[in-house]
Parts: structure tokens; C-alpha cells; sequence
């Protein structure tokens, strides 16, 4: 069975300071690995994801995240937020054989102060 | 182009009614799945179906009840609603259900209120 586990449920930060996302996972077999961002009132959509390959994944909006396979971790990271980035993130993994389900982490509530 | 689309954005109605959700994904996918989404943000699975056939069914009450007359289509009906229904729903589909193509694309979400 795999499962999710965003450390953080609130992370408070003010305008251009760092941001890092934690979340963890735990899977016994090969993983692929998701952040999705949902803004206000919207759905979610992808922010980035690891496949395979380079552990160090850039997505959209300035945000990266590192695949870190023996701390079984997956933090999003963003060296200076925006008002903008204000939203919730989720976690979510999945992995080749358990078809259909992928595991969402229980969000983080990302808040930008001026 | 709409990727994902939901109907209706919300949706109010008194206990005991039934209604329904439609869902519509433009994208070519495989695989469609429901989301319920609770006030404190929590996303719980509920169904997904591959290629029309129901692949995952979580512990959902019988009263809701998925329907896929298509691959592009997956529908939410709900019976005898109850208060704790109250939530957004999201539709989402991926190109597959496993693996590297599980990457989702989600749908805006539907406001169920029951009052």
C-alpha cells in the first residue's frame, strides 16, 4: 500500500521569503511522484512532476522539487513566493501496477503575507 | 478549449433529493475518476473507471452511483441526499491509470449544498 504524508497542513510566509512543501511517501515499489496547486475557488492542476531521471524536477511558476528516494521524500520548494502563490498544495503519488489510484497527501495551505 | 468540464458549478438542494453531476473530458483519455473534497480540503477518491469499466470503488455509500456512457464522459448520481453530502466534487481523467500517465487533469468542481 502507498501512502502520503505532507508534514505541514499550514505554512505562513511572508511576500519573497523561501517556501518549502514537505511531503513524504511510503511505497514498496517504484513511485512517480506529483504536486498539484489549487488556487481559490479552482481545480487542481499539476505543478510539476518526477517520472524518472534527474531527481531535481522544475515545474511551472518558479517551483522545483527534489526526488530524494532514501528519505523516501518529495519537497516543493521556491526560493521567493508571490501574493499569487497563496493556494493549496497536495502530494500525490502513485506507481506502475496500482491502477487507478493515485494517493493524494492531505494539502498544505500556503499563505503569502505583504 | 475547455480540458475538463463539470455541470453544474453548484448545486443546492434539499435532503432527500436526487441529483446528478456530468462530467466531460475533451482530452483523448482513458481514464476518469470522482473526487469529494471536504471543507477542510481533503480529496478522497470515490470511483475511477478505465475505458468505461469501473477499476476503483471506495468505501462510498450506495446512494452515489457512477455511470460512463462513454470514454470521454463520467457521470455522479446521487440518491435520498443527506447533509454530510455537502462538498465539492471534482471530475479528473488521466491518459492512463498507472504509472507514468497518471498525471490528472482536474475539472472545476461542483458546490454540492444540502440544506
Amino acid at each position: 500500500a502507498q501512502s502520503v504524508t505532507q508534514l505541514d497542513s499550514q505554512v505562513p510566509v511572508f511576500e519573497e521569503a523561501p517556501v518549502e512543501l514537505r511531503c513524504n511517501y511510503s511505497s514498496s515499489v517504484s513511485v512517480y511522484l506529483f504536486w498539484y496547486v489549487q488556487y481559490p475557488n479552482q481545480g487542481l492542476q499539476l505543478l510539476l512532476k518526477y517520472l524518472s531521471g534527474s531527481t531535481l524536477v522544475k515545474g511551472i511558476n518558479g517551483f522545483e522539487a527534489e526526488f530524494n528516494k532514501s528519505q523516501t521524500s518529495f519537497h516543493l520548494r521556491k526560493p521567493s513566493v508571490h501574493i499569487s502563490d497563496t493556494a493549496e498544495y497536495f502530494c500525490a503519488v502513485t506507481h506502475g501496477t496500482n491502477a487507478g489510484k493515485s494517493t493524494f497527501g492531505d494539502g498544505t495551505t500556503l499563505t503569502v503575507k505583504p | 478549449d475547455t480540458a475538463v468540464s463539470q455541470t453544474p458549478k453548484y448545486l443546492v438542494t434539499q435532503m432527500g433529493n436526487d441529483k446528478s453531476i456530468k462530467c466531460e473530458q475533451n482530452l483523448g483519455h482513458d481514464t476518469m475518476y470522482w473526487y469529494k473534497q471536504d471543507s477542510k480540503k481533503f480529496l478522497k477518491i470515490m470511483f475511477s473507471y478505465n475505458n468505461k469499466e469501473l477499476i476503483i470503488n471506495e468505501t462510498v455509500p450506495n446512494r452515489f452511483s457512477p455511470k460512463s456512457p462513454d470514454k470521454a464522459h463520467l457521470n455522479l448520481h446521487i440518491n435520498s441526499l443527506e447533509l454530510g453530502d455537502s462538498a465539492v466534487y471534482f471530475c479528473a481523467s488521466s491518459q492512463d491509470s498507472a504509472g507514468p500517465y497518471n498525471e490528472q487533469f482536474f475539472g472545476p468542481g461542483t458546490r454540492l449544498t444540502v440544506l
